[in-house]
């Protein structure tokens, strides 16, 4: 049972170029959520999903874009990166079964470094 | 929205002895309280969850928490730490009115002196 896994692990981009940030979860979740992680700011929510088909703007969306491809995979898209995108992004899942405010699963993390 | 203090952001204790790390939230609705550990360049995993039932909650690794309603409290306790505990620790909330959304803390980094 692998759980949630993100790839990729490290990344490095120049600042203007793009990626995506791959997510699956294997536990049948619902809810997945992007997360960034900066010192001292603990984690902020970028985006989420309550369920496939939709996703809603958490608290700091700007600069990004996510797809929720099917009930597995989440993706988190940076279109044009800028150095303030330099930070931890965590994916995690939630709601096994329909029941809700369960706890969130987390993958291990994408370091990304935009210079 | 939902927040989340964590008072301290930094807390040396020496080994064996207790430790307290402290979290607050701003809820008047019916809320579910976590705390995560997360190890270095490693993701957050789950230590406890209170979501009814008992106010004193028992989770991995000999830590304990309480959820106190009357002062949105959830503290965390751990009555004799090790080396290994040495970490970051996040504290999150989710409530009845937010549907599945989490929200973290700041985190307070546990360092075990020898």
């Amino acid at each position: 049972n692998a759980g949630v896994t993100q790839t990729p692990k490290f990344q490095v981009l120049k600042t203007g170029q793009s990626m995506t940030l791959q997510c699956a979860q294997d536990m049948n979740h619902n809810s997945m959520y992007w997360y960034r992680q900066d010192p001292g700011m603990g984690l902020r929510l970028i985006y989420y999903s309550a369920s496939e088909g939709t996703t809603d703007k958490g608290e700091v969306p700007n600069g990004y874009n996510v797809s929720r491809l099917n009930k597995r995979e989440f993706s988190l898209r940076l279109e044009s990166a800028a150095p303030s995108q330099t930070s931890v992004y965590f994916c995690a899942s939630s709601d096994p079964d329909g029941r809700m405010n369960t706890e969130a699963f987390f993958g291990q993390g994408t370091r990304l470094t935009v210079v | 929205a939902q927040s989340v203090t964590q008072l301290d952001s930094q807390v040396p204790v020496f080994e064996e002895a207790p430790v307290e790390l402290r979290c607050n939230y701003s809820s008047s609705v019916s809320v579910y309280l976590f705390w995560y550990v997360q190890y270095p360049n490693q993701g957050l995993q789950l230590l406890l969850k209170y979501l009814s039932g008992s106010t004193l909650v028992k989770g991995i690794n000999g830590f304990e928490a309480e959820f106190n309603k009357s002062q949105t409290s959830f503290h965390l306790r751990k009555p004799s730490v090790h080396i290994s505990d040495t970490a970051e620790y996040f504290c999150a909330v989710s409530a009845s009115n937010t549907g599945n959304q989490f929200y973290f803390g700041t985190g307070t980094s546990l360092t075990v002196i020898p």
